[in-house]
């Protein structure tokens, strides 16, 4: 079946550090792919998405391409923030059959320190 | 704020017992989604609601319930609550049935049961 795998956490950086959280994905088909981040105390909030291969899906300063050769959907952030510390998930649709439901990684917690 | 809400934030039950998670979905969103967070099975897609109908199923207990109201509010209700199903559990919701539109997210019922 589709799964989603993302690299553990937690994963602690320094502010203005280079961020990558790397995301893989298992799907029959041309799946959706999507980036969501869930602050603390809050709910989850879509960050990015990518609807078809090489697209490139950003926002807040984060960035991810849609890989089909290597089936990655990895995020990247050139700078970090403090701000910028949750947990963040990978998710797909895949876009073959009627059920289109939302499949999610684990998520992977990032901490940000001053 | 996402414009979803959530009712309770917090509920604390014992084993056996039966409760009623609601959730109210942004003014004009028609599709309503429940997920369960946990820490050791991750996000998991319960079911989704279209305009008072069930649209599509995820991993629900048959122990748990949902409906969607007229008036577009929904309701997971748990029953036979098990140790198991402490969890935080999630209310989205989408303004048109298919899961390629964006999902926004409630702040969460966090459940624990005794």
């Amino acid at each position: 079946g589709d799964s989603v795998t993302q690299m553990e956490g937690p994963v602690t950086l320094s502010e203005e550090a280079f961020l990558t959280i790397n995301c893989t994905y298992t799907a029959t088909g041309y799946p959706s792919l999507f980036w969501y981040v869930q602050y603390p105390g809050e709910g989850l909030q879509l960050l990015l998405k990518a609807t078809k291969a090489d697209d490139k899906g950003s926002n807040k300063g984060f960035e991810a391409t849609y890989r089909k050769e290597t089936t990655s959907f990895h995020l990247e952030k050139g700078s970090v923030q403090v701000s910028d510390s949750a947990v963040y998930f990978c998710a797909l649709i895949n876009n073959a059959g009627n059920n289109r439901k939302l499949i999610w990684g684990l998520g992977t917690s990032l901490a940000v320190n001053p | 704020d996402s414009g979803v809400t959530q009712t309770p934030k917090h509920l604390i039950t014992a084993t056996g017992q039966r409760v009623t998670l609601r959730c109210s979905p942004r003014s004009g969103d028609l599709s309503v989604y429940w997920y369960q967070q946990s820490l050791d099975q991750g996000l998991q897609f319960l079911i989704q609601y279209y305009n008072g109908e069930e649209r599509a199923k995820g991993n629900i207990l048959e122990r748990f319930s949902a409906q969607q109201f007229p008036d577009l509010h929904s309701e997971l209700n748990l029953s036979s609550l098990e140790l198991g199903d402490s969890a935080l559990y999630f209310c989205a919701s989408s303004a048109l049935g298919s899961v390629h539109n964006e999902q926004f997210f409630g702040p969460g019922t966090r459940l624990t049961v005794l």
